[in-house]
C-alpha cells in the first residue's frame, strides 16, 4: 500500500497568513496527488488535482505543487472560510486510493 | 449540477450487514468511476472502493472480504453492502463521483454522507 504523510497535523495561522501544508508519498506516484478541504459537518471538496490543478470555482489563493512523493498545498492569503481540515489522497494506485491523515488549519 | 445523495439505514445491529444507495441526480452514472468513502466520528477519511459504470470494481484490501458495490445504471444509483459489521464500522458514508484526467482521477462530487451507526 502506498502511504500519505501529511506535515503539520495541526496548525495555527492569522487571517493573511501565508500556509503550507506537506504530503509525501511512501513511493513516487508521480503528480497523482489530489487536495481536499473539509469543514465540520460537511462533505470534503476538491480544491487541487493532479498535484497543481485548480479546481473550478476554487479560489486562486490555493495552489499545489510537488512531483514524484513530496508535494505542497499553499494558501497564499488566509481567508477566515478557509479554516479547514486539509487531506491529500493519491490515485497513482488504482488496487488502494489512500488519503493522508488530514491537516487540521485552526485560527491563531 | 450533479448531486448525489446517499440513503439507508442509520443504524444496524453488529453482525448484521449496512446497506446504502447513492442516487445520481443532475448528470448520467455512465463515463464515470463511483467511490465510498467513509469517515468515523473525529477521524480522516477512508477510501471503501469504487465501482465503474461498466460494472468495474476494486476494493480496499481490508475491507475487500466484507464489501460489495453495484452500479444500477437504469436508476443512476449505486450502492454499498458491507457485511458482518461491528462498532468499528460507525462512520459518516460518503458517495463521491471520479473523474480521470490523465491517468489521475479525483473526487469531484461528493454526497452530503450519512452517519451510520452500529449497535444493538
Amino acid at each position: 500500500d502506498i502511504q500519505m504523510t501529511q506535515s503539520p497535523s495541526s496548525l495555527s495561522a492569522s487571517v493573511g497568513d501565508r500556509v503550507t501544508i506537506t504530503c509525501r508519498a511512501s513511493q513516487s506516484i508521480n503528480n497523482y496527488l489530489n487536495w481536499y478541504q473539509q469543514k465540520p459537518g460537511k462533505a470534503p471538496e476538491l480544491l487541487i488535482y493532479a498535484a497543481s490543478s485548480l479546481q473550478s470555482g476554487v479560489p486562486s489563493r490555493f495552489s499545489g505543487s510537488g512531483s514524484g512523493t513530496d508535494f505542497t498545498l499553499t494558501i497564499s492569503s488566509l481567508q477566515p472560510e478557509d479554516f479547514a481540515t486539509y487531506y491529500c489522497q493519491q490515485s497513482f494506485s488504482t488496487l488502494m486510493y489512500t488519503f493522508g491523515q488530514g491537516t487540521k488549519l485552526e485560527i491563531k | 449540477q450533479v448531486q448525489l445523495q446517499e440513503s439507508g439505514p442509520g443504524l444496524v445491529k453488529p453482525s448484521e450487514t449496512l446497506s446504502l444507495t447513492c442516487t445520481v441526480s443532475g448528470g448520467s452514472i455512465s463515463s464515470y468511476y463511483w467511490n465510498w468513502i467513509r469517515q468515523p466520528p473525529g477521524k480522516g477519511l477512508e477510501w471503501i472502493g469504487y465501482i465503474h459504470y461498466s460494472g468495474s470494481s476494486n476494493y480496499n484490501p481490508s475491507l475487500k472480504s466484507r464489501v460489495s458495490i453495484v452500479v444500477d445504471t437504469s436508476k443512476n444509483q449505486f450502492s454499498l453492502k458491507l457485511s458482518s459489521v461491528t462498532a468499528a464500522d460507525t462512520a459518516v458514508y460518503y458517495c463521491a463521483r471520479d473523474s480521470c484526467s490523465g491517468g489521475n482521477c479525483y473526487s469531484d462530487y461528493w454526497g452530503q454522507g450519512t452517519l451510520v451507526t452500529v449497535s444493538s
